[in-house]
């Protein structure tokens, strides 16, 4: 019954490899968001769709590409990974509108670490 | 604009005594603002949320929080803390839609036994 869920939980890879993170809601939300929150636990916001449609591409690096297949999925790639995309990535969902009557709701997080 | 700042990357606190976690806020329109918390190795849960309505706020697991305009404050507290409690806890505002969400640093709440 979990609401937004992630896979995989855990992610060790070395770098320049490709590799992808998961995400699905079945909340019936029409937003999807992925954050990545560092080793200082400061959370920043990488990217936000609307029904399948990038709405929000903060400045990141051109090896992130968010994949919405339909609204109840937001897949990360990535690619020629780099010590630096060491963190926990973070998708969440909300309805679109404001945040008081529609906060997200985020899953469990990936812990990627690059080697 | 807007920012947020949580006045105190850790707190230790004694179980049964008080919680207070504090955080400032600045904002160009009335904000809305949010407490999460995000237990270890788990996604970030909702505690509370405030707009313009009650400047006293409850959530859940006994938590509240009092908006306080004239101080540009939205402190946490708890009346008695419990070690289920410590966890990281993070200050969120926004004068918009959840797209534009900005989040403290975080505090990190430690219960002593």
């Amino acid at each position: 019954d979990t609401a937004v869920s992630q896979t995989p939980k855990y992610l060790v890879t070395q770098m320049g490899n490709d590799k992808s993170i998961k995400c699905e809601q079945n909340l019936g939300h029409d937003t999807m968001y992925w954050y990545k929150q560092d080793s200082k636990k400061f959370l920043k916001i990488m990217f936000s769709y609307n029904n399948k449609e990038l709405i929000i591409n903060e400045t990141v690096p051109n090896r992130f590409s968010p994949k919405s297949p339909d609204k109840a999925h937001l897949n990360l790639h990535i690619n020629s990974l780099e010590l630096g995309d060491s963190a926990v990535y973070f998708c969440a969902s909300s309805q679109v509108g404001d945040a008081y009557n529609s906060p997200l709701h985020f899953g469990n997080g990936t812990r990627l670490t690059v080697t | 604009a807007q920012s947020v700042t949580q006045l105190d990357s850790h707190v230790s606190v004694s179980e049964g005594t008080p919680v207070l976690l504090r955080c400032n806020y600045s904002s160009s329109y009335s904000p809305s603002l949010f407490w999460y918390v995000q237990h270890p190795n788990k996604g970030l849960q909702l505690l509370l949320k405030y707009t313009s309505a009650a400047t006293l706020v409850k959530g859940i697991n006994g938590f509240e929080a009092e908006f306080k305009k004239s101080e540009t404050s939205f402190h946490l507290t708890k009346p008695s803390a419990h070690m289920s409690d410590a966890a990281e806890y993070f200050c969120v505002v926004t004068t918009g839609s959840a797209r534009q969400l900005t989040f403290g640093s975080g505090t990190q709440l430690t219960v002593l036994p």
